[in-house]
């Protein structure tokens, strides 16, 4: 597509419960990024994928979060027992390469816990 | 800690009026980015700089890559309303892949 989409925009979620984000990158980037943004927070990066190499998790705030990414192009992000904690936007980005030039990010999903 | 940090936090201005964003590091970035975010949207990259004292000029905007390449600096002349948001640094290192993002300065420019 002609960029990052994101899906759903908006989620609102009871404590507890299990919540599956959705990103589709642009066509043939390699490189595709999951970061939360809480207010006052700035972005926290999540995971990043780079082809098919193994992902880097080392941003996962918990094994309550996971992510795939399926036949090199759309990534899901799950997050199992949501708390509160988790309210917050998710960003997904990707990048023709390793970032170094710049991301494109979609609008984001509003995640709320309550 | 914070690994970038910018400054200030907020700014409110009026139409016409310059300013000075920074972002500043005491680690060394391979490349830094400025992206500028509005509301309910995801932040749009504006500039890449690479070298030390490298200088960019988008328009209004003019951005600047240190000597040591730790810090940089967003100067925008003659503010307009359309340039309110929020500005996010980022930092790569080396062959890590992911970008290390400042909190940000938001910015209003009051007509």
């Amino acid at each position: 597509g002609a960029g990052v989409s994101q899906s759903p925009s908006n989620k609102v979620t009871e404590k507890g419960k299990d919540v599956e984000l959705r990103c589709d990158p642009i066509s043939g980037h390699t490189a595709l990024y999951w970061y939360r943004q809480s207010l006052g927070q700035g972005l926290e990066f999540l995971i990043y994928f780079q082809g098919n190499s193994a992902p880097d998790k080392s941003g996962l705030p918990s094994d309550r979060f996971s992510a795939e990414r399926t036949g090199g192009s759309v990534s899901t992000l799950t997050i199992q027992r949501t708390q509160q904690e988790d309210s917050a936007v998710y960003l997904c980005a990707s990048s023709p390469d390793q970032g170094g030039r710049g991301y494109t990010f979609g609008s984001g999903t509003r995640l709320t816990v309550v | 800690t914070q690994l970038l940090e910018q400054s200030p936090q907020f700014l409110s201005i009026q139409e016409g009026e310059n300013l000075t964003v920074y972002c500043n590091s005491s680690s060394v970035f391979s490349s830094l980015q400025w992206y500028r975010q509005e509301p309910g949207e995801g932040p749009v990259l504006l500039v890449t700089v690479v070298t030390g004292g490298e200088v960019k000029k988008l328009k209004r905007l003019t951005f600047q890559f240190g000597d040591a390449r730790k810090d940089s600096s967003l100067h925008i002349t003659a503010a307009q309303p359309g340039d309110t948001g929020l500005y996010l640094c980022a930092g790569a290192r080396g062959s890590q892949g992911n970008l290390i993002f400042g909190k940000g300065t938001k910015l209003s420019v009051k007509p």
